[in-house]
């Protein structure tokens, strides 16, 4: 069980716009510690897709933004490319007990 | 070009000792970041294991802490992750990683900013 939830799948066709959610709780994303969102392609190693919140990572299309407010943050993707089917990793900090770097479950997205 | 690179067994005996070692190259293992270690069981999510700063202080998953060392080797850019006492439920992709904040930087700062590709380690007898 994650500390971070994210829904296990979305869908969506080419050049629809999807949102991915991530929702915390008053000891990660509540208490403002920043969220970072990594994309894993089939088989490959995570990569870093958002930073901050809201900031891209070098080399990351504009298609790509990030979110927060509240408990909850989000990765918003538009024009959707049959490229961007992968995994996606929402990460934050949670203050509980000692404190821990903390990532959510994952949400496999289709492209239709 | 920076890259890491993870490498080590890929089979390790239950109750034995996992152990692995990342390579830094194309930059300074003295650098101002933390290096540190992520793994993914099979078709699983990611978990945290911990980090290394170039001058030994480390941090762990208080979930994982009382098996987990992490160690820096400077003279030879590279850094090691050392797990006792595994079992089948240690079983997972293991990918080192550079966090991206600065010594003194909380653990809440910073985020994963270069993987390795990872390495495959099965707990089996």
């Amino acid at each position: 069980q994650s500390v971070l939830t994210q829904p296990p799948s979305v869908s969506g066709a080419p050049g629809q716009r999807v949102t991915l959610s991530c929702t915390g709780s008053s000891s990660n994303i509540g208490a403002g510690f920043k969220v970072h969102w990594y994309q894993q392609l089939p088989g490959e190693a995570p990569k870093l897709l958002i930073f901050s919140d809201i900031h891209r990572s070098s080399g990351v299309p504009a298609r790509f933004s990030g979110s927060k407010s509240g408990t909850s943050a989000s990765l918003a993707i538009t024009g959707l490319q049959p490229e961007d089917e992968a995994d996606y990793y929402c990460q934050s900090f949670d203050s509980s007990l000692t404190g821990s770097k903390v990532f959510g479950g994952g949400t496999k997205l289709t492209v239709l | 070009q920076f890259q890491l690179h993870e490498s080590g067994p890929g089979l390790v005996k239950p109750s034995g000792t996992l152990s692995l070692t990342c390579g830094v190259s194309g930059a300074s293992i003295a650098s101002s970041f933390w290096w540190g270690w992520v793994r993914q069981p099979p078709g699983k999510g990611l978990e945290w294991i911990g980090e290394v700063y170039h001058d030994g202080t480390t941090t762990y998953n208080p979930s994982l802490k009382s098996r987990v060392v992490i160690s820096v080797d400077k003279s030879n850019e590279q850094f090691s992750l050392r797990v006792s006492s595994v079992t089948a439920a240690d079983t997972a992709v293991y990918y080192c990683v550079r966090d991206t904040r600065s010594r003194y930087q909380p653990l809440h700062g910073g985020e994963f900013g270069t993987w390795g590709q990872g390495t495959l380690v099965t707990v089996s007898s």
